[in-house]
């Protein structure tokens, strides 16, 4: 199975970027990344999916390397709503429709 | 307004009683999902469904049941629940398994 590889925990002030980074070095060739996020008490809410060129959508943006073994999402502007954990999640390919999340990482926001 | 609903959002029962979580989802979706979260180990798959009748497993079935009857529902099944499945459970769905998906509320499941 493709996995991701994730910080446990990340800490940002309130109103600048966050860079949120994951590895996933056997991705193959036509898996798609997502990226998912957890509020507290909440259920998990899609952010953004991309295969191969960079994705902007009105939560984040989808930065994806370009031999795709990472990708980073981009908050522009943090604010303390977006404390939460994010997951980077790969679908695995054709034919397996299994969805895998790893961990995560836990997004702090300092006022 | 669009959704995925589960019942019951709590529920404290004992080993072996048996139990069924229901999820229901109004948007018309193919691809449904059952997931647990437990504390370190983030969110596991129990069972997926393409469509009506079709169901497979994800990567933690051992102990569940699930059925697609219908489009809209997708019942989670526990025919003796035992204490290592305490857990919170959401329920997914999404348009096809390629797309986003929509969570539900979650489940807070304790077996004594």
């Amino acid at each position: 199975d493709a996995k991701t590889t994730q910080p446990n925990s990340m800490e940002s002030n309130e109103e600048e970027p966050v860079h949120l980074p994951c590895n996933h070095s056997t991705i193959s060739g036509t898996d798609y990344i997502h990226w998912y996020r957890q509020l507290p008490s909440q259920g998990p809410e899609y952010v953004i999916h991309g295969l191969t060129s960079n994705v902007n959508n009105r939560m984040a943006s989808l930065a994806i390397a370009e031999d795709r073994k990472s990708s980073t999402l981009i908050l522009h502007r943090a604010t303390l709503r977006d404390a939460a954990v994010y997951y980077c999640i790969l679908r695995e390919g054709f034919g397996n429709e299994k969805l895998t999340f790893g961990t995560g990482t836990r997004l702090t926001i300092i006022p | 307004e669009a959704q995925v609903t589960q019942n019951p959002r709590y529920l404290i029962t004992v080993t072996g009683k048996k139990l069924t979580v229901t999820c229901s989802q109004n948007m018309n979706h193919e691809y449904m999902s059952w997931y647990r979260q437990d504390p370190g180990l983030g969110l596991r798959q129990i069972y997926y469904s393409m469509n009506v009748e079709v169901t497979d497993k994800g990567d933690v079935p051992e102990g569940y049941k699930v059925s697609r009857k219908e489009k809209r529902n997708f019942p989670l099944i526990l025919e003796s629940p035992s204490p290592n499945q305490t857990s919170l459970y959401f329920c997914a769905s999404s348009l096809a398994v390629y797309n986003e998906q929509f969570f539900g509320p979650g489940t807070r499941l304790t077996v004594l």
